[in-house]
């Protein structure tokens, strides 16, 4: 069975703190992908990485940044929380090539107070 | 980013027929893609299309038109167990291979 790994599913954090959300796959996967999910807003692209060490940007990369060190591991960080980016965060992996679907982890609830 | 328009929300009756539109205005189009969202779940693949016409898969069926910027996922013969919501979204050459997705149909099926 494939698998997308999400650190947390829930997770209280306050303004100002340092956020580290972690995701991994075991499927060999070349992309990642960072999504925020908002109540109206859908599913939105935060960041993408294709390759270890590297990393594009999505929609809305204001506030976040990514870390890439492995292939199976793909971290988004949050500077410094803000109560703007409570949401619910959602990793995804796919293989590279043309028809490929992504596949998602459970998803992390972060609350920011 | 691309312009994805979807349905809100729609009602339907369990053993219908039901159509949920999608319309994209995007350049460097690369695939349709369709996902399952069930409340509290990740979103799961259901279909994908790259050129047009129909791709059939059990009670699924995903339709694509390029020309027109148009897709349509069909679900046969509802069960209660389809309520979900149904996320379209486009792939583009220049953004790699991320998915960008609209806002998603909520579809609510009733006894």
């Amino acid at each position: 069975d494939v698998k997308v790994t999400q650190s947390s599913r829930y997770l209280v954090k306050r303004t100002g703190e340092k956020v580290f959300l972690e995701c991994v796959q075991d499927m060999d996967h070349e992309n990642m992908f960072w999504y925020r999910q908002d109540p109206g807003l859908g599913l939105r692209l935060i960041y993408f990485s294709y390759d270890v060490k590297m990393k594009e940007k999505g929609d809305i990369p204001e506030g976040y940044s990514v870390s890439r060190e492995k292939k199976e591991r793909f971290s988004l960080i949050l500077e410094s929380a803000s109560t703007n980016q409570t949401s619910m965060y959602l990793c995804a992996s796919s293989k590279a090539g043309q028809n490929t679907e992504a596949f998602f982890g459970q998803g992390t609830r972060l609350t920011v107070v | 980013g691309q312009n994805i328009d979807q349905p809100t929300e729609m009602t339907a009756t369990e053993g219908a027929i039901v159509q949920i539109n999608c319309t994209y205005q995007t350049s460097g189009f690369n695939g349709l893609f369709w996902y399952q969202q069930h409340a509290g779940e990740a979103p799961t693949f259901l279909s994908y299309n790259v050129l047009d016409g129909l791709e059939e898969k059990g009670r699924f069926s995903s339709f694509l038109s390029r020309s027109k910027g148009y897709s349509y996922l069909l679900l046969k013969e509802l069960q209660m167990k389809d309520s979900a919501s149904y996320l379209c979204a486009v792939r583009v050459r220049h953004s790699g291979y991320a998915l960008n997705f609209g806002k998603g149909t909520s579809l609510l099926v009733t006894p």
